[in-house]
């Protein structure tokens, strides 16, 4: 059963960059697309990015300018990197499975970490 | 984007009896294959958002049938048939017609 753990710093000033990282355990990083999402009172749920391992990436345009994910397939991990952080940014980060659940392609976020809190504070 | 808006944002509801949400998207998201882009997810207390429902009306893998997903276009509803006590959390629906993936605010079910 394929499983999701988020790690990070948990504390971080502004202007200071969040790195991210999401650990899959029981199945392989290959043939599907990982995503970041997360999580604020001020916004409610947020979608930050997702990739896949042939390279196709796409980004909250919102975020696209600080944010960065990435796979590493050796570790069967995946990252994220948020830029130049405000309070704004204070969330729980959620990495998240996209998988195809019907004969028309269409991907839904099938499974989830438990999440981590970010706090961005000075 | 497209902005996604629900209500009621709180519910309560008796054990047994049924439940429903709306939510309303700024776009329309029925595509030319005649299937509408909306999911439905629950965030149960402390847990992270599990899939409900996608394609507007299918629901996920094991998934209990007291749960369906209706509407079309820019309407939506999401219904419980008869509300059990494990069915208490956060609500949302998401769109997926247009990039970005957007959420609605979530209706937070509670048991009266």
């Amino acid at each position: 059963q394929v499983q999701l753990q988020e790690s990070g710093p948990g504390l971080l000033k502004p202007s200071e960059t969040l790195t991210l990282t999401c650990t899959i355990s029981g199945g392989s990083i290959s043939h599907y697309y990982w995503s970041w999402i997360r999580q604020s009172p001020g916004k409610g749920l947020e979608f930050i990015a997702y990739s896949n391992d042939g390279g196709h990436i796409n980004y909250n345009p919102s975020l696209e300018s600080r944010a960065t994910i990435a796979l590493d397939t050796p570790r069967n991990q995946f990252s994220l990197k948020l830029s130049s952080v405000a309070a704004a940014d204070t969330a729980i980060y959620y990495c998240a499975r996209l998988n195809i659940l019907s004969d028309i392609y269409y991907h839904v976020f099938d499974i989830w970490g438990q999440g981590t809190v970010v706090t961005v504070s000075s | 984007e497209i902005v996604m808006t629900q209500s009621p944002l709180p519910l309560s509801v008796i054990v047994g009896e049924p439940a429903s949400i709306s939510c309303k998207s700024s776009q329309s998201l029925l595509r030319s294959n005649g299937y509408n882009y909306l999911d439905w997810y629950l965030q149960k207390p402390g847990q992270s958002p599990q899939l409900l429902i996608y394609l507007g009306s299918k629901r996920a893998p094991g998934v209990p049938d007291r749960f369906s997903g209706s509407g079309s276009g820019t309407d939506f509803t999401l219904r419980i048939s008869r509300v059990e006590a494990e069915d208490v959390g956060i609500y949302y629906c998401m769109q997926v017609q247009q990039a970005p993936r957007t959420f609605g605010q979530g209706t937070k079910v509670e048991i009266k």
